[in-house]
């Protein structure tokens, strides 16, 4: 089974740039949640899809979008980059919604913006 | 009122001792309090979970504690080995692991 796989694993952008990160979600899952999480900080929560429709979103603005594909793969794009998007982004899947289960994360994608 | 708080920042115990980790919550809504592990370089990783029908859960070294009255809960890891060095975080919600709201981190460290 394989788990759940982030691309690339780190890079750097500019300001106003955007940039493109990808997951793959762990077989028999069709939810993936996308987090942001500053350095010494805890994950913060952008948003969630399932079956490839947005499913919730946290206090994040329009320019962090994203989307899912039928194999419940997804995307998350962030616009016009500022300094404070350097973090290290999440994708998480589960096998629902909201089951109560756990999410199962992958070793994220780390953004820096100079 | 979305807040999780989580103390302390940092923690050094011994080998073979107690690990004590609190975290306490505002929103009476919240229904879902798991903890996660992250090591360096990984994602997080599910440890143990708790809803507030029960005040306590074991598995194995791990025990989570549950205040409901206080809007508190706390990880406790009995006879703490160097393996369980990393970074916990509590977290919450409301359904399950939707949205979930993290707290800032603990980080452990196990001294041989």
């Amino acid at each position: 089974e394989t788990g759940v796989t982030q691309s690339p694993t780190h890079l750097i952008k500019t300001r106003g740039q955007q940039v493109t990160l990808r997951c793959s979600s762990q077989s028999g899952h069709n939810t993936v949640s996308w987090y942001q999480q500053a350095l010494g900080q805890g994950p913060q929560f952008i948003f969630q899809y399932y079956r490839e429709e947005e499913n919730g979103r946290g206090n994040f603005p329009p320019r962090f979008s994203g989307l899912q594909f039928p194999n419940y793969s997804s995307e998350l794009n962030v616009n016009a980059l500022e300094l404070d998007d350097s973090a290290l982004y999440l994708c998480a899947s589960s096998p629902g919604r909201s089951s109560g289960g756990e999410l199962f994360f992958g070793e994220g994608s780390r953004l820096t913006v100079l | 009122q979305q807040q999780v708080k989580q103390s302390p920042q940092s923690l050094i115990v011994q080998k073979g001792g107690i690990s004590i980790i609190n975290c306490a919550y505002e929103n009476t809504a919240f229904d879902y309090f798991p903890w996660y592990q992250q090591f360096p370089g990984k994602g997080p990783a599910l440890l143990i979970a708790i809803r507030p029908d029960v005040s306590e859960k074991k598995e194995g070294r791990f025990t989570i504690s549950f205040n409901k009255s206080a809007k508190q809960f706390s990880l406790h890891i009995m006879d703490s080995q160097p393996g369980d060095s990393a970074t916990y975080f509590c977290a919450a919600s409301i359904g399950g692991n939707y949205q979930l709201i993290w707290g800032a981190g603990t980080k452990l460290i196990i001294k041989p």
